[in-house]
């Protein structure tokens, strides 16, 4: 069973500051990866995702990077602002078995104003 | 753009009464799927449905069972609720083999 881990599982920075958010997952064989924003008690809002063939995603300060060898994705954050304070979940969806993704337990983040 | 649809967005049940959570995918998306969030937990699959046939079956209890209509709307029925049931409940969808998922603003369940 596909397992993901994020590190670390709180952040808090004074805004402005660039930061990076860490996935790992112990198979490489994937199909995707989806990174979400969660607000507390809210739905997910996907972020970025990356195919399996891609190495990055880019949406305005985010930046999300995927090494499928190593088993490992990083969301970067530009110029943080008190509004990117959330939980950030990565997901990943297997190559081989079934649909579903696999969640990490999210980094919760506050960016201080 | 429409969205992923769920209702009703709260619900508050009582332990042993039965409750039906509804889910409208994106127009046009064949596959949905179901998910549980515990309190400070990552949300857990619980099922999916592709084409109005159950494609993956995840950590759902017996006591709960789904369904996917000819409009491609799903049904997640839970009976004989227990405490542990709090949780919010997710649906998404996708179009099968293709991006990601695209997830509803959940539905929160207290059992009480």
């Amino acid at each position: 069973k596909q397992e993901v881990t994020q590190i670390p599982a709180a952040l808090s920075v004074p805004e402005g500051e660039n930061l990076v958010l860490n996935c790992s997952f112990t198979d490489s064989a994937i199909y995707n990866l989806q990174w979400f924003r969660q607000d507390p008690g809210k739905g997910l809002t996907s972020l970025l995702l990356i195919q399996s063939s891609q190495r990055e995603q880019t949406s305005g300060r985010l930046n999300a990077s995927l090494d499928k060898s190593s088993g490992r994705s990083t969301l970067y954050i530009a110029a943080s602002q008190p509004g990117d304070s959330a939980t950030y979940l990565c997901a990943v969806r297997p190559a081989v078995t079934g649909n579903q993704f696999y969640f990490g337990t999210g980094t919760s983040l506050t960016v201080i104003p | 753009a429409a969205g992923v649809i769920q209702s009703p967005r709260h619900l508050i049940k009582e332990k042993r009464e039965t409750a039906t959570l509804k889910c409208y995918p994106i127009p046009r998306h064949d596959t949905v799927y179901w998910y549980q969030q515990g309190p400070g937990q990552d949300p857990q699959f619980l099922i999916s449905f592709y084409e109005k046939m159950q494609s993956d079956k995840g950590s759902i209890p017996d006591r709960f069972s789904a369904q996917q209509f000819s409009d491609y709307h799903s049904e997640l029925n839970m009976s004989s609720l227990e405490l542990g049931d709090s949780a919010l409940y997710f649906c998404a969808s996708s179009l099968a083999g293709k991006r990601g998922y695209t997830f509803g603003s959940g539905t929160r369940l207290t059992v009480v």
